[in-house]
């Protein structure tokens, strides 16, 4: 199976940070993990990914457990601008063939 | 989601009707890919190309045909339209090379009802 497992919802404070996590307990040696998000049902946008190392970007962070069977992206201060839904990917470096799950509905509050 | 463009953004269609959703990008990626995205779900991958004159299909991608004459476009299309294809469509496409891993940039999605 070369889908992810997330919660469904999660909620969040403005200006705390927000910390999604997913299991990919079966992800094999080349395949990366991505996060995208996908706001108002807008094309989804990408927000980072990594294969082994922990990322960072001006977006958010990538957390990436040793084993690589989980990780966790870290929006550092989120805003109401980020309520989402939050999509952790697994996906080879080819062909742009990416497995989406359901994802995380993220909702940031006042 | 700069550089790929997806028209129309809005399409009914009746039962039987055929019709094609148009891709265009201008990053010069090789790789592009067709997606449906039902209510309350993730994307599904229809078809996708490696390059001009190559295409394969994903994971649901009966009633859909593809081609890939070139390598800026990639159009989808629906031969006999059905209900059941009502649906949010997103074309996609990437660089797909090098060891990094790839972003794929999306356009903004097609919405389409069969009636």
């Amino acid at each position: 199976d070369a889908k992810t497992t997330q919660p469904p919802s999660m909620d969040c404070a403005e200006g705390r940070a927000a910390n999604l996590p997913c299991n990919h307990s079966t992800i094999s040696g080349n395949e990366y993990v991505y996060w995208y998000r996908q706001i108002h049902s807008q094309g989804p946008q990408y927000i980072i990914h990594g294969l082994k190392n922990n990322e960072t970007n001006e977006m958010a962070s990538l957390i990436i457990t040793e084993d690589r069977k989980s990780s966790t992206l870290i929006l550092p201060h989120a805003t109401l601008r980020d309520t989402a839904v939050y999509y952790c990917i697994r996906g080879g470096t080819s062909y742009g063939k990416l497995t989406f799950g359901q994802g995380t509905i993220l909702t940031v509050h006042p | 989601n700069a550089g790929v463009t997806q028209t129309p953004k809005f399409q009914v269609l009746k039962t039987g009707q055929s019709m094609t959703l148009q891709c265009a990008q201008d990053m010069n990626h090789e790789y592009m890919s067709w997606y449906r995205q039902d209510p309350g779900m993730g994307l599904r991958l229809i078809h996708y190309s490696v390059g001009a004159g190559i295409t394969d299909q994903g994971e649901v991608p009966n009633g859909y045909n593809v081609s890939r004459s070139t390598t800026e476009d990639f159009p989808l299309r629906l031969l006999s339209a059905a209900p059941s294809q009502t649906s949010v469509y997103f074309c996609a496409s990437t660089s797909g090379v090098g060891a990094s891993g790839n972003t794929i940039y999306f356009g903004e999605g097609s919405w389409l009802t069969v009636v």
